[in-house]
Formats: structure tokens, sequence, C-alpha cells
């Protein structure tokens, strides 16, 4: 079995503060982890992605995560905040040998403060 | 360009009245799904297929049908709509790792489906 948990549903930040997204997840088995972002009316697009290479993984737009197996966490971080930051995150898990399974969190959105 | 379309991307109904949501990629992925976001819920899979003709639920499958008969389709099929399967929807594909866990996902931009 496997699951995310993201917390904070709202995260409110000035613009040019840092960004931290929390993400921790459950899996039995190793994990692929993965960090989706959907702004207004979109659908979602891919931040970055965890696939048991290097545990800091660096994504678009200035993102990046750390994978920390002994907290079971992969939080997204950002050092400096922009305007066009404001979307809903979402953190997401596939094990090995889930048959493909990808169990995503709530979701977090992101607002960002002029 | 790469992409995942769906049709329509907004639909009005009433209960009972049978619908089909198209989906359909270009990428040549094995593997499509299906996915509702509700408030407060994130994204729930619906249903999965690993290649043609190979389909299985997902986390929320009741009230819901597909098919894969071609690779690049993956219709999402309710056959007697009801008022709380009101939700956006979104179709996703991806290739297939070889460890049995997905690869990224692209999505497609959403279906937001209202039945009265």
């Amino acid at each position: 079995a496997q699951s995310v948990t993201q917390l904070g549903s709202h995260v409110s930040v000035s613009e040019g503060a840092l960004v931290l997204l929390r993400c921790n997840y459950s899996s039995s088995v190793p994990p692929y982890l993965f960090w989706y972002v959907q702004y207004p009316n979109q659908g979602l697009q891919l931040l970055l992605k965890y696939t048991s290479a290097a545990t800091l993984v660096k994504g678009i737009n200035g993102f990046e995560a750390e994978f920390k197996k002994s907290e079971t966490s992969f939080h997204l971080t950002k050092p400096s905040a922009h305007m066009s930051d404001a979307a809903e995150y979402f953190c997401a898990v596939s094990g090995r040998g889930s048959n493909y399974k990808l169990t995503f969190g709530k979701g977090t959105l992101l607002t960002v403060n002029p | 360009e790469a992409q995942v379309t769906q049709n329509p991307r907004y639909l009005i109904t009433v209960t009972g009245k049978k619908l089909t949501v198209t989906c359909s990629q270009n990428m040549n992925h094995e593997y499509m799904s299906w996915y509702r976001q509700d408030p407060g819920l994130g994204l729930r899979q619906i249903y999965y297929s690993m290649n043609v003709e190979v389909t299985d639920k997902g986390d929320v499958p009741e009230g819901y049908k597909v098919s894969r008969k071609e690779k690049r389709n993956f219709p999402l099929i309710l056959e007697s709509p009801s008022p709380n399967q009101t939700s956006l929807y979104f179709c996703a594909s991806s290739t297939l790792s070889s460890g049995g866990h997905t690869d990224t996902q692209y999505f497609g931009p959403g279906t937001r489906l209202t039945v009265l």
C-alpha cells in the first residue's frame, strides 16, 4: 500500500520569501516520487521527480526537492517566491511493483502576496 | 506537439443520461489513466490501462466504465450519471518503467462535468 500526506492545504508566502511545501509518503517498496503543479483552469504538469538516483532533485521554475528516506519525506522548496508560483501543488508516489499505480496527496494551494 | 486531448472540456447533463468523455494521446504511451479531482480530496484514480485491451480498476471505479481498443484512445463512459459524479476529470498517459512503477504522467486539460 502507498499513501501521501501533504501538510497544509493552504500556504501563503510573500513575494521573495522561501517556499516550503511538505510531503510525507508511505510505501512498502522503493518509491518514485513526484511533484506536480496545477495552475488555475489547467491540467497538471510535472515539476520534478525522484527516481532513485540523486536525492536532491532540481525541477523547473527554480523548485527543488530532497528525498529523505529516514524521514519518508519529499518536501518541495524554492528560495524566492514569485507571483507566478501561485498554484496548487500535488505530491504523488508510485512504488516499485505497485502495478503502475500513482497515488496523489490532497494538494497544497500556494498563495503569493505582493 | 506531444499532448493529451480530452473532449468535451465542459459538460452539463442530467441524471441517467449516458455520456462519454474521450481521451486521446499522440505519444505512443502504453499506460493511460482517468482521475477525478474534487476539492479537498486531491486526484483519485478511476481506471487505468497498461495496454490495448488491458484495463483495471483504480480507487473509485463505481459508476464508470472504460475501454482501450486502440493504443491512443481511452474513453471514459458514464452509463447512468448521478449528481455525485459532478467533478473535474483528467486523463493522463505515460510510458511504463521496467520496475512496475509509473513514470512521468502527461495530463489532459480536464473535463468539467456537472450532473443535475
